[in-house]
């Protein structure tokens, strides 16, 4: 089956224990993108990649990395998370002008 | 950069009834538009996409509509049933910005059995 499967689904952690939120598709996509979703804001882009070893910021890169070693993964790191941080986060991948798939959300808080 | 604005950020609608919902873009080459439906706990999903080249697009109760020279696009929803609740995201992209979308901030559907 075709899917972006995110890990973990649910995350507590504390400020500055940094953290790692996995994301993998297997779809041969080029394209990956990390998004945060707040209330009333909607889907803000953190990073994205056009490809293997390309990465660029999106709105919202403050704070995160990303990472892109291998055409199906693109993994979310936060190296010391703070409170404003706490929001779900989506990976989402696609191939040329199509649309987005993506996965099903990591919700994380940071205390 | 291209900036896309959602119009309204709640719609509440009894059964049975149509919903629409407006936005707007501001990059006139801006020529791929796709929506998505978000059920609460579920990950946004694709409904129904356009691109510049045609006006309209119809899927059984769901159709998008597309004025370039206004740069707007809607999505309009009828015969609304209560399994049509849910948050909605526009989206535009162009070729020239590798079809990276910029999203609205999204509409949540509410409708009334």
């Amino acid at each position: 089956e075709a899917q972006v499967t995110q890990n973990p689904r649910y995350l507590i952690t504390v400020t500055g224990k940094k953290l790692t939120v996995t994301c993998s598709q297997n779809m041969n996509h080029e394209y990956m993108s990390w998004y945060r979703q707040d209330p009333g804001l909607g889907l803000r882009q953190i990073y994205y990649s056009m490809n293997v070893e390309v990465t660029d910021k999106g709105d919202v890169p403050e704070g995160y990395k990303v990472s892109r070693k291998e055409k199906r993964n693109f993994p979310l790191i936060l190296e010391s998370p703070s409170p404003n941080q706490t929001s779900l986060y989506f990976c989402a991948s696609r191939q040329g002008p199509s649309p987005l798939h993506f996965g099903n959300g990591t919700r994380l808080t940071v205390t | 950069g291209e900036n896309v604005e959602q119009h309204p950020s709640t719609l509440s609608v009894q059964e049975g009834d149509s919903a629409v919902i407006k936005c707007t873009y501001s990059d006139s080459a801006s020529n791929y538009f796709p929506w998505y439906k978000q059920e609460l706990g579920k990950r946004p999903q694709l409904i129904i996409d356009i691109r510049s080249n045609v006006g309209e697009k119809k899927d059984q109760r769901i159709a998008v509509t597309l004025n370039k020279t206004a740069k707007h696009f809607s999505l309009h929803i009828t015969e609304t049933q209560p399994e049509d609740s849910a948050v909605y995201f526009c989206a535009a992209s162009t070729s020239g910005g590798s079809y990276i979308p910029t999203f609205g901030r999204g509409t949540s559907l509410i409708v009334h059995p």
